[in-house]
């Protein structure tokens, strides 16, 4: 059981928007802007998507979005494609210099 | 371009031992805190252990704490993760990782492909 709760699956059409939600205690996404997703195709590594809540790394499309409300965090993907479908993992880096990833959430695009 | 390649892997007993190695290329080594994640089968991510830029500080998962011990050469650009006391939950794919240059925090922006390990008698 994981200290961040994500929703096991979500699902929504090409072109519509997902949000996909990441809920821990204060030590663990309230207190600290850092939070990061990540994106995992099958049978690869993952790859970085958003970091510092809402920040993009270069070469990651400006669909993807994050946002963080009290001790939820969020990713956004807006015009939703089929090389979106994957799973999703958030990770926060907690008070006591250990990092804890979400249990994962799995978005498939209809 | 930055590379991470793990190995040494494979089949083990429970009870067993096992030691992994990630090689990396690409970057000045000795600058970046070096990270293990691995992943059950069919399961989630999640962080196994870090070790600073010269070695001297580790953490670690409390599911390993005891059992794993992290470690890097700095003149080998390697990074080790010595697996004791292996466990049939211990099986997953173990990845090795670096952060994002230049970020605030630990975010893994470079990944290796990954080396399996299972432990099964």
């Amino acid at each position: 059981q994981s200290a961040l709760t994500q929703p096991r699956s979500v699902s929504g059409s090409p072109g519509q928007s997902v949000t996909i939600s990441c809920t821990g205690t204060s030590n663990y996404v309230g207190d600290y802007n850092y939070v990061s997703w990540y994106q995992q195709h099958p049978g690869k590594a993952p790859k970085l998507m958003i970091y510092d809540v809402t920040k993009r790394p270069s070469g990651v499309p400006d669909r993807f979005s994050g946002s963080k409300s009290g001790n939820t965090a969020s990713l956004t993907i807006s015009g939703l494609q089929g090389e979106d479908e994957a799973d999703y993992y958030c990770l926060s880096y907690a008070s006591s210099y250990i990092l804890v990833f979400g249990g994962g959430t799995k978005l498939t695009v209809l | 371009e930055v590379q991470l390649v793990e190995s040494g892997g494979g089949l083990v007993q429970p009870g067993g031992s096992l030691r992994l190695s990630c090689v990396a290329s690409g970057f000045t080594f000795s600058d970046y805190w070096m990270h293990w994640v691995r992943q059950a089968p069919g399961g989630g991510l999640v962080w196994v252990s870090r070790v600073s830029s010269d070695g001297s500080t580790t953490f670690y998962a409390d599911s390993v704490r005891g059992r794993f011990t992290i470690s890097r050469d700095n003149a080998k650009n390697t990074v080790y993760l010595q697996m004791s006391s292996l466990r049939a939950e211990d099986t997953a794919v173990y990845y090795c990782a670096r952060k994002l240059a230049g970020a605030s925090v630990e975010y893994f922006h470079h990944w290796g492909p990954g080396s399996l390990v299972t432990v099964s008698s």
